[in-house]
């Protein structure tokens, strides 16, 4: 099993609609969870830190569930500029490298 | 100026050349990392140092080797490139572990195509 696991889509939603992300993890003691964004050609960039009580940055939640060891991304009225692949990030912290997941797809269209 | 910047951003070679990609950063990070990324495979890493001192291999290290000259400075090379390496290869920075921040830093990314 990888140690980071996400559904590579694409996901293809059109403008405003809601879309969620999940990955799951197979250490249960990891520490740290991202989420990151990267667009086509582009370098990774964080998007938002998945803390245990759950987070919201605007349009974006994110959410973590220890006992099933999956966080998600959740997507409020996704914009055209939301097309990008979206990439889970798990830490163990300390001394170990967070590991990436592959990425999941988004293609938002008119 | 960007915080991490990699040279060259492109490169074009033959197979059994050797290439060198560069790494620089201002974020006066102690870690650093190199990852190349394929289409569906995601990012793989290849090596990364937590200072100057430390050098680690990383999941895909044959074929490569690093040179962490000063903080700020971290180089990979290809000692002999292959035409599987070629690949976007990215560098990364982080600082040390702070409960919930080891978040990374990338560079814009090198693409490199061995011909």
């Amino acid at each position: 099993r990888k140690e980071v696991e996400q559904d590579p889509g694409p996901f293809n939603v059109p403008e405003g609609a809601t879309v969620a992300f999940n990955c799951t993890y197979s250490n249960s003691a990891s520490q740290s969870f991202f989420w990151y964004r990267q667009d086509c050609r582009k370098e990774p960039k964080l998007l938002m830190s998945v803390y245990s009580s759950g987070n919201e940055d605007g349009r974006f939640t994110a959410q973590l569930n220890r006992a099933s060891q999956y966080i998600s991304l959740l997507i409020r009225d996704s914009k055209l500029s939301d097309s990008a692949t979206y990439l889970c990030v798990v830490s163990l912290g300390g001394s170990y490298i967070p590991t990436f997941g592959r990425g999941t797809s988004l293609i938002v269209h008119p | 100026d960007a915080d991490v910047t990699q040279t060259p951003r492109n490169r074009i070679t033959k197979t059994g050349k050797r290439i060198m990609l560069e790494c620089s950063q201002t974020k006066g990070h102690d870690r650093m990392y190199w990852y190349r990324q394929d289409p569906g495979l995601g990012l793989r890493l290849i090596y990364y140092s937590f200072d100057v001192k430390d050098i680690n291999k990383g999941e895909i290290s044959d074929g490569y080797s690093v040179s962490r000259q000063a903080q700020a400075k971290f180089s990979l090379s290809l000692e002999s490139a292959i035409p599987n390496q070629t690949a976007l290869y990215f560098c990364a920075t982080s600082d040390k572990y702070t409960a919930g921040t080891d978040t990374q830093y990338f560079g814009p990314g090198t693409r490199l195509t061995v011909l």
